[in-house]
C-alpha cells in the first residue's frame, strides 16, 4: 500500500519568515495530493490540493510543488504569520471518482511562528 | 465542512461495551470515511463508502464495523474486539470532484 513521509516533524520560524513542508509518496499511481491544516482540539481542514497533471499551485501565501518524478511534494508558506500556527498534513491518494477521499496521510508537522 | 456532524463530541467506553459514532452530511456526497487520529500522529483509515449499502475496509478495520443505510448517514460502532479504541475519530465526505472535508471529531475514551 501507501506509503507518506513528511518532515520535517517540527518547524520553528519567525513571523515574516518562509516555512517548507516536505513529503514523499511510495505509490506511483497516487494522483491527489492535498494539505490539511489542523488546529489543536479541531478538525482537519483542507488549505491546498494539487493533482498529478500539475507541477504546482499557488493560492495567496502558500504553495503546494510536486515532482512525479521523484515523488515527491512540498508546501510552501510565505510572509508567515502567528495564526499559521498548526499541524500539517500532507496527504495522497491514488482514487479517482469517489475514492479521491481515501488519503494516506503523513505523520504531520507542528509549525510554530515567533511574533 | 460545515455541512458535515458527529456526535457525541465526547464519548467515554467501559471495557467490553460496544458504543456507536455518528456522522450526517448533508452535502449531497456519494462518498464517505471514518478516520483515527491517536495523538501527534496522521489519520488511519478506517472504513470507507462509496455508495449507499457499499463499503469497504481501510487500513485499520479490526474491530470496527459501519453501515451506510443512507446517502447522509455513515455510523461507525467501535466494539469490544477493538483493543485499544482510545482515539479521535474523524468522520469526511466527498464528491466526485476528490476534495474530502471532515467533521468536528468524536473523542472517544476508553474508562
Amino acid at each position: 500500500g501507501e506509503n507518506v513521509e513528511q518532515h520535517p516533524s517540527t518547524l520553528s520560524v519567525q513571523e515574516g519568515d518562509s516555512a517548507v513542508i516536505k513529503c514523499t509518496y511510495s505509490d506511483s499511481a497516487s494522483n491527489y495530493f492535498p494539505w490539511y491544516k489542523q488546529e489543536l482540539g479541531k478538525r482537519p481542514q483542507l488549505i491546498i490540493d494539487i493533482r498529478s497533471n500539475v507541477g504546482e499551485k499557488k493560492d495567496q501565501r502558500i504553495a503546494v510543488t510536486l515532482n512525479k518524478t521523484a515523488k515527491h511534494f512540498s508546501l510552501h508558506i510565505t510572509e508567515t504569520q502567528p495564526e499559521d500556527s498548526a499541524v500539517y498534513f500532507c496527504a495522497a491518494s491514488s482514487g479517482g471518482g469517489t475514492s479521491y477521499g481515501k488519503l494516506t496521510f503523513g505523520q504531520g508537522t507542528i509549525l510554530t511562528v515567533h511574533p | 465542512d460545515g455541512g458535515i456532524t458527529q456526535s457525541p463530541k465526547y464519548l467515554f467506553r467501559k471495557e467490553g461495551q460496544n458504543v456507536t459514532l455518528s456522522c450526517e452530511q448533508n452535502l449531497n456526497h456519494d462518498a464517505m470515511y471514518w478516520y483515527r487520529q491517536d495523538p501527534g500522529q496522521g489519520l488511519r483509515l478506517i472504513y470507507y463508502s462509496q455508495i449507499v449499502n457499499d463499503f469497504q475496509k481501510g487500513d485499520i478495520a479490526e474491530g470496527y464495523s459501519v453501515s451506510r443505510e443512507k446517502k447522509e448517514s455513515f455510523p461507525l460502532t467501535v466494539t469490544s474486539a477493538q483493543k485499544n479504541p482510545t482515539a479521535f475519530y474523524l468522520c469526511a465526505s466527498s464528491a466526485t470532484s476528490g476534495r474530502a472535508f471532515f467533521g468536528p471529531g468524536t473523542r472517544l475514551t476508553v474508562l
